[in-house]
């Protein structure tokens, strides 16, 4: 069985400064890592994906994630935090091309003050 | 706009009704999912389609059934629900296992209340 967890419900940060939200995973094979971003009323959009290659992976917006195998996490980063980018967070996880089941964790709000 | 369409965007049903949601793409996607959002839990997996077939039924009540009958479109068809059905029904469509692009694209949801 494959999991995800986002220890943060919310996290809070200031405008301008950097910002972290936390992943970890858990999966039998080689894991697909998502994150997905929610803004109100509206349904997911995808930020970024882990696949292969470079543990760094850069997405849309400024964001990157970090792939650590040996820690099973996948943290969102982005250098300097703007107030658009409150919204929730998901971080997904699929085994390899195994199959469609993706498994996501529960949510994270992000929270950014001007 | 992520080129998955979801209709109506808001339904308020008597538990008595019976109403269908509806999904469609047109990214030229081969697999398609319904999944439910509730206030307080995680987002879960209702069902999956691959090329018109289920392939996953997440034990999902037989109150909600769905139906596939191509590979752009995807019902939900709603009947006796319960107040907890209450939720942000979500629509995704990504490429099969082993075709490609691994991203899932989701739709805008339908707001659901039972009432």
């Amino acid at each position: 069985a494959q999991s995800v967890a986002q220890p943060e419900d919310q996290v809070n940060v200031a405008e301008g400064n950097p910002l972290t939200v936390k992943c970890t995973y858990s999966v039998s094979g080689n894991p697909y890592l998502f994150w997905y971003v929610q803004y109100p009323n509206r349904g997911l959009q995808f930020l970024l994906k882990y696949i292969t290659g470079d543990n760094l992976v850069k997405g849309s917006y400024g964001f990157e994630a970090e792939f650590n195998k040996s820690q099973t996490s996948f943290h969102l980063k982005k250098p300097s935090a703007l107030v658009s980018d409150s919204a929730l967070y998901f971080c997904a996880v699929r085994e390899g091309n195994a199959g469609n089941m993706l498994t996501f964790g529960g949510g994270t709000r992000l929270m950014v003050k001007p | 706009e992520t080129g998955v369409t979801q209709t109506p965007r808001h339904l308020v049903m008597g538990m008595t009704n019976k109403k269908s949601l509806k999904c469609e793409q047109h990214l030229g996607h081969n697999a398609m999912y319904w999944y439910k959002q509730s206030a307080k839990k995680p987002l879960e997996l209702m069902f999956v389609y691959n090329f018109k077939e289920q392939t996953e039924n997440n034990s999902v009540p037989s109150r909600f059934s769905p139906e596939c009958p191509n590979s752009s479109h995807l019902f939900l068809h709603l009947h006796t629900l319960q107040p907890e059905d209450s939720a942000l029904y979500l629509c995704a469509s990504s490429q099969p296992p082993g075709r490609g692009n691994t991203e899932a694209f989701f739709g805008q949801g339908t707001r659901l209340t039972v009432v």
